[in-house]
């Protein structure tokens, strides 16, 4: 199986800060990643994939970038509707694996 | 517009099997690359993917999970069925139903599922 490591678990962060999480894999799966966002109570939402594809309806100040094993979500100028837990999950092979999450908390 | 509604008991035996279905709306899996399949989060841990059914009857599971799980369809209805033999309370989460080939771009609400006796 291919792990994902998300870093960090837990991020502190002010509204209109820029955002960096970080997902590593244990082996390398070109460009089929992608990044979802899950707030409480809801169910994850894809956010991005291969990994830097913006999927519909999402907005642009999220972006994705990486190949090979290490890739990066970012966001630039957090706001209030962005504090939430994101994963990342590997679509190269199966069984197909997420990371273990960042949690993006308000500072 | 996809929707996709998750449906079964909340509340099940240890070593009861779990049968959930998934009913969906907005395509057809009868089409030429289309999936569906299961992913889990027990209480305030990651998600967990668990199976998908693919359009040519092609299924996949979690080695995790494999020895234990069905995931079957019913195109007709626009169903997909998940059962779950020998349940545990480590099998206590909420199942999600997803499309998407190898991503999941639609996402069920999701159903909570306690395995306690």
């Amino acid at each position: 199986d291919i792990q994902m490591t998300q870093s960090p678990s837990t991020l502190s962060a002010s509204v209109g800060d820029r955002v960096t999480i970080t997902c590593r894999a244990s082996q390398r799966i070109s460009h089929w990643l992608a990044w979802y966002q899950q707030k409480p109570g809801q169910a994850p939402k894809l956010l991005m994939y291969e990994p830097s594809k913006l999927q519909r309806g999402v907005p642009s100040r999220f972006s994705g970038s990486g190949s090979g094993t290490e890739f990066t979500l970012t966001i630039n100028g957090l706001q209030s509707e962005d504090f939430a837990t994101y994963y990342c999950q590997q679509y190269n092979s199966f069984p197909l694996t997420f990371g273990g999450g960042t949690l993006v908390e308000i500072k | 517009q996809i929707t996709l509604r998750e449906s079964g008991p909340t509340l099940v035996r240890p070593t009861q099997t779990l049968t959930l279905t998934c009913t969906f709306s907005g395509f057809s899996l009868n089409s030429h690359g289309v999936g569906v399949g299961w992913i889990r989060q027990p209480p305030g841990k990651a998600v967990e993917w668990l199976a998908h059914i693919y359009w040519d009857d092609d299924k996949r599971y979690s080695p995790s999970v494999a020895s234990r799980l069905t995931i079957a369809k019913d195109t007709s209805r626009n169903q997909v069925f998940l059962s779950l033999r020998n349940m545990d309370p480590v099998d206590t989460a909420t199942y999600f139903c997803v499309s998407g080939m190898r991503f999941f771009d639609s996402w069920g609400q999701g159903t909570p599922v306690i395995v306690s006796s």
